[in-house]
């Protein structure tokens, strides 16, 4: 069965630092891999997804993510933390051609000035 | 512009008492989804459905039901057997591509609390 696991329910940085939320899925074939965003109150909105073509994956906002096989990783990065990018962030995976997502139980990023 | 719709966006329901929530999406979407939230757990299945007239419990599916009549409705009822039902719902949507996964379209949510 396919699972994801995001290290670090909250994550503090300071405006202008370097954003890293991190994310590792098990998946028995090759998954396809999202990260999503959730201000208070709000639904999910997806940030960007790997579906096996280029491993590095630009998202929104200035997110991107890297899928690294060896790692089972896919961790979300930004250069330069804004004060608006404080919300929650989820992971989540579902194996190539079906559609159920399973998700990651969030990190909570808090961007101090 | 297309999306879901999610409503009430807050409920309050007694004790004992069925309550409905509403998700409606013009997206042509052929999946739906309902998700219950609450703080540190994340995400949790509900119930979903692929195709009209056809559902699958999801992994916290006792005391609730859903009906899927038409592709646009996909409306979630949490009835009196559900002993804690204070949480967040999430209600979303995705294309049932073949060989391919575009992930899901959420809506805003509902917020019900039992008083």
């Amino acid at each position: 069965a396919q699972s994801v696991t995001q290290l670090g329910s909250h994550v503090s940085v300071s405006e202008g630092a370097l954003v890293l939320l991190r994310c590792n899925y098990s998946s028995s074939v090759p998954p396809y891999l999202f990260w999503y965003v959730q201000y208070p109150n709000q639904g999910l909105q997806l940030l960007l997804k790997y579906t096996s073509a280029a491993t590095l994956v630009k998202g929104i906002n200035g997110f991107e993510a890297e899928f690294k096989k060896s790692e089972t990783s896919f961790h979300l990065t930004k250069p330069s933390a804004h004060m608006s990018d404080a919300a929650e962030y989820f992971c989540a995976v579902s194996p190539t051609g079906f559609q159920k997502l399973v998700f990651g139980t969030g990190t909570r990023l808090l961007v101090s000035p | 512009d297309g999306g879901i719709t999610q409503s009430p966006k807050y409920l309050f329901r007694k004790e004992g008492q069925n309550v409905t929530l509403s998700c409606e999406q013009n997206l042509n979407h052929d999946a739906m989804y309902w998700y219950r939230q609450d703080p540190g757990q994340g995400l949790r299945l509900i119930y979903y459905s692929q195709i009209v007239n056809d559902f699958q419990k999801g992994d916290i599916a006792e005391g609730y039901s859903v009906s899927r009549e038409k592709k646009e409705s996909f409306p979630l009822t949490v009835t009196s057997a559900q002993k804690n039902p204070t949480a967040f719902y999430l209600c979303a949507s995705s294309i049932d591509g073949q060989g391919t996964n575009y992930g899901y379209t959420f809506g805003s949510g509902t917020r019900l609390t039992v008083v």
